[in-house]
Formats: structure tokens, sequence, C-alpha cells
């Protein structure tokens, strides 16, 4: 069975600073993994993505995460936060085997102080 | 394509009566999905569908609830006997069937059981 775990319920930094969100997922095959965004009340939209090719994956609004298999981890970072980051991130794996049913962890809120 | 399109956007209801929701994915998407969200948690399974046929039910899936995909296209999830519990957020995602690809949201219903 494949999961993600997410670290930290809420991350809270300054506009400017670095924005680390944490993910570890769980798989018995290299997984595909996924970054998305979600704004109060509104769906999910998708950062980026890894798909086996360059480890180091770029997404949009500057938004970047490095796939590291000896860590199973796919931590998403930015190097400067802006307010209009402030909003809900969720970490997803898709197994590359059955079903290919994405599976969401709980969420990281991000916070950003003026 | 406008992408993936969700009706209504949000359903105040009384406990035990019944809804439906629709689901319009992107067009050329054969893969539906249909997720469940509360309140500080991520998108939970419920269903999937390849083109009409439905192919995997989570547990949380309960007798009460029912989806459908006639056709290949739009699909409608239905809960009958509603209870307070059922109150939350319904989010569709549609993707290609192909490995690899990421699956896009529709901004959700938001059910309110009172």
């Amino acid at each position: 069975a494949q999961s993600v775990t997410q670290l930290g319920s809420h991350v809270s930094v300054s506009e400017g600073a670095l924005v680390l969100l944490r993910c570890n997922y769980s798989s018995s095959v290299p997984p595909y993994l996924f970054w998305y965004v979600q704004y109060p009340n509104q769906g999910l939209q998708l950062l980026l993505k890894y798909t086996s090719a360059a480890t180091l994956v770029k997404g949009i609004n500057g938004f970047e995460a490095e796939f590291k298999k000896s860590e199973t981890s796919f931590h998403l970072t930015k190097p400067s936060a802006h307010m209009s980051d402030a909003a809900e991130y969720f970490c997803a794996v898709r197994s590359p085997l059955g079903s290919y049913i994405p599976t969401f962890g709980r969420g990281t809120s991000l916070i950003v102080h003026p | 394509d406008t992408g993936v399109s969700q009706d209504p956007r949000h359903k105040i209801t009384k406990r035990g009566q019944n809804v439906t929701f629709r689901c319009d994915p992107i067009s050329e998407h054969n893969r539906l999905y249909w997720y469940r969200q509360t309140l500080g948690q991520g998108p939970e399974f419920l269903t999937y569908f390849q083109n009409e046929a439905q192919l995997e039910k989570s547990r949380l899936l309960s007798d009460r609830f029912s989806a459908e995909r006639p056709k290949g296209s739009f699909s409608t999830l239905e809960i009958q006997r509603t209870e307070q519990g059922d109150s939350a957020m319904y989010l569709c995602a549609s993707s290609l069937a192909a490995v690899g690809t990421e699956a896009f949201f529709g901004q959700g219903t938001r059910l309110t059981v009172v």
C-alpha cells in the first residue's frame, strides 16, 4: 500500500523567508509524487510532479521539490515566501502499478507573516 | 477546455434527505475520481471510474452512497438519507489513464447537513 506523511500541520514563515514543507512517502515501488495547493473553498491545483525523470522538479509560482529515494522524501521548497503563498499544501503519491489512484497526505497549512 | 466542473458549489440539506452532485470532467480524460475532504484533512478517496466502469470503491463509500458515469462522460454522486457526518467537501477529479499523469480537480461541492 502507498501512503504519504506530511510533517507539521502548520508552517509559519515571514514574507521573504525560505519555505520548506515536508513530505515522506511509503511505496513498495518507485512512485509518482505530486504537490498540490488549495486555496479556501477551492479545488486542488497542481504545483509540480515527479515521474522518475529529473530528481529536482520545478513547478509553478517558484516552487520546487527534490525526490530523495534514500530518504523516501519529496520536500517542497521556495526560496522566498510571498503573502499570496498562504494556502493549504498537499503531497500525493501514485503507484505506477495497479489502479494508479492518487493518495493524499493530511496537508500542511502555510501561514505567511508580513 | 474549461477544466473539471462541479455542480452545485454549495448544498445545504436536512438530515434524511437525498442529494445528488454532478461532475463534468475534462473531455478527453477517461478516468474520473470522487474524493471527500473534511476540515483540516486531505482528500480521501471514495471511488473511481475508467470510462463508464466503476473500478474501485473505498470502504468509506457506505451503502447510502452511489456513483454513476453513464456513457463515460459526466458523473453523479448520490447520497441517500443524509447524516450530519456526511457534511464535507466532495471533490471530483479527472485524468488520463496513462501512468504518471496528474489528476485535475474541480472546485468541489460543499455539503452541509443540518
